[in-house]
C-alpha cells in the first residue's frame, strides 16, 4: 500500500459546481499536511496547509480527519482556473520527509 | 525574485552520457530537494539535503549523486544516463523539512 494515495481522475467538474476529493495515508504518526497544486508542466506550488481544526482559504476547505486517516480539499464555486492537478502531501517525523500522493487531476467544463 | 532556478529547461541526453543539473536558490533555505516527476507516478524523491555539507538518499537514488558544499547550490548528477532516467526533476527548497517547499521550473530530459 502506498503511503499516501489519492484517486488520480480526472474529475470532470462543471463551472461553478462545488467538488471535493480526498487523500489517505497509512502511517498514523503523521504530523504535517499541505494540498499543493500542479499546472500542466509546471511546478507544483503550496495551495494551502491542513491543520487539525480544518481551515479555509476563500473558495478552498481543507480538512483533516485523524481517525480515519485522511485529509479532503473542498473547491467550492469552481472556476476554470482551477482545472489542475492537486498533489496532497504528507510529512511524517519517522521518516523525517515529505510523502507525495500521486495527484488528483481536475478539469473544471463551461 | 528568483526564488529557485534549475538549469537547463530541457535536455537531450545520449544514452551513457553523464550530466548534471545545476539548481540555486536565494532563499536562504537549508533544506533541498531533488525529485523526478513520472506519468501517474507523482513526485519520487531522489537526495535531499537538511542543510548545507549533508545529504541523503531519497526513494529513487540509484544512478544519481548530489553534493551540497553551500546553501545555495544542490547540483545533481547523472554519471552514466540511462533512457528509464528519461522525466521531469524538479528541484526544491524549504526553510525546514516540514514547511512549504518551493520549486524551480523542472528541467525535461531526454535520454535516448
Amino acid at each position: 500500500r502506498k503511503e499516501v494515495e489519492q484517486d488520480p481522475g480526472p474529475f470532470n467538474v462543471p463551472e461553478g459546481a462545488t467538488v471535493a476529493f480526498n487523500c489517505t495515508y497509512s502511517n498514523s504518526a503523521s504530523q504535517s499536511f499541505f494540498w499543493y497544486r500542479q499546472d500542466c508542466r509546471k511546478e507544483p506550488k503550496l495551495l494551502m496547509s491542513v491543520y487539525s481544526s480544518g481551515n479555509e482559504d476563500g473558495r478552498f476547505t481543507a480538512q483533516l480527519n485523524r481517525a480515519s486517516q485522511y485529509i479532503s480539499l473542498l473547491i467550492r464555486d469552481s472556476k476554470l482556473s482551477d482545472s489542475a492537478t492537486y498533489l496532497c502531501v504528507v510529512f511524517t517525523d519517522s521518516n523525517y520527509q515529505l510523502i507525495w500522493g500521486a495527484g488528483t487531476k481536475l478539469i473544471i467544463k463551461p | 525574485t528568483a526564488g529557485i532556478t534549475q538549469a537547463p529547461t530541457s535536455q537531450i541526453l545520449a544514452a551513457g552520457r553523464s550530466m548534471t543539473l545545476r539548481c540555486t536558490q536565494d532563499m536562504r533555505h537549508n533544506a533541498m530537494y531533488w525529485y523526478r516527476q513520472d506519468l501517474g507516478l507523482g513526485l519520487r524523491l531522489i537526495h535531499y539535503s537538511n542543510t548545507a555539507g549533508t545529504t541523503g538518499k531519497g526513494e529513487v537514488p540509484d544512478g544519481y549523486s548530489v553534493s551540497r558544499a553551500n546553501t545555495d547550490d544542490f547540483p545533481l548528477t547523472l554519471a552514466s544516463a540511462v533512457p528509464s532516467q528519461t522525466s521531469v526533476y524538479f528541484c526544491a527548497s524549504s526553510d525546514a523539512v516540514n514547511t512549504e517547499a518551493f520549486f524551480g521550473q523542472g528541467t525535461r530530459l531526454t535520454v535516448v
